[in-house]
């Protein structure tokens, strides 16, 4: 079936070191690939996202890449900050209505 | 707020009793989705409307759970006769459509649902 697997499950960086998380997806059809941010308590937030037809994306400190011959999509976070710290949730969709979401990677930016 | 709200936010309930939550989008949104969220995990995919019409349910979801958008906006999800394994939080989002997929969706703050 659909599976959507994200490693780390914990990540921890010191401030101002750049963090990697990386996923892959089992469904070829899968076209857009969305990253969430979740703060303790609160509701996941979208903070980037990739269609099939981009190798790449950047937004200030964050960037994904896409690699659809290997399944595989990353995000990537430069200069980390502690305000960075929160659960995040990488995700793939077949371009309908159905979102696979990652086991999430808990994310501690040591100040 | 005009972003996407769930009531109530926290419900205690006892085994073998009905639930029902309530799921207002953002008002021009045209899709509206279900999602299970357990301690350590990602968002798990329970339904999926689009205006009125339910157009897939996850085959986890059990013949307890229905969910409703009755008239294309809000939405409800009812569980009856809750078990333990209930016990999670309740994400809904919404997202617009318009000439083709779109796909962004925006998450309410959840509906916490404890069984006892």
């Amino acid at each position: 079936g659909e599976n959507v697997e994200q490693h780390p499950s914990t990540l921890s960086v010191q401030e101002g070191d750049s963090a990697v998380i990386k996923c892959t997806y089992s469904d070829s059809a899968s076209n857009y690939f969305p990253w969430y941010k979740q703060e303790l308590g609160k509701r996941p937030q979208l903070i980037i996202d990739i269609r099939s037809n981009v190798g790449e994306k950047k937004d200030q400190r964050i960037a994904v890449t896409l690699n659809k011959t290997a399944k595989h999509f990353s995000l990537h976070i430069t200069e980390t900050q502690p305000e960075d710290s929160a659960v995040y949730f990488c995700a793939a969709n077949t371009g309908g209505f159905k979102t696979i979401f990652g086991a999430g990677t808990r994310l501690f930016v040591k100040a | 707020d005009t972003g996407v709200s769930q009531n109530p936010r926290h419900k205690i309930t006892k085994r073998g009793q009905n639930v029902t939550f309530r799921c207002d989008p953002i008002s021009e949104h045209n899709r509206l989705y279900w999602y299970r969220q357990t301690l350590g995990q990602g968002p798990e995919f329970l339904t999926y409307f689009q205006n009125e019409a339910q157009l897939e349910k996850s085959r986890l979801l059990s013949d307890r759970f229905s969910a409703e958008r009755p008239k294309g906006s809000f939405s409800t999800l009812e569980i009856q006769r809750t078990e333990q394994g209930d016990s999670a939080m309740y994400l809904c989002a919404s997202s617009l459509a318009v000439g083709g997929p779109s796909y962004e969706q925006y998450f309410g703050p959840g509906t916490r649902l404890t069984v006892t």
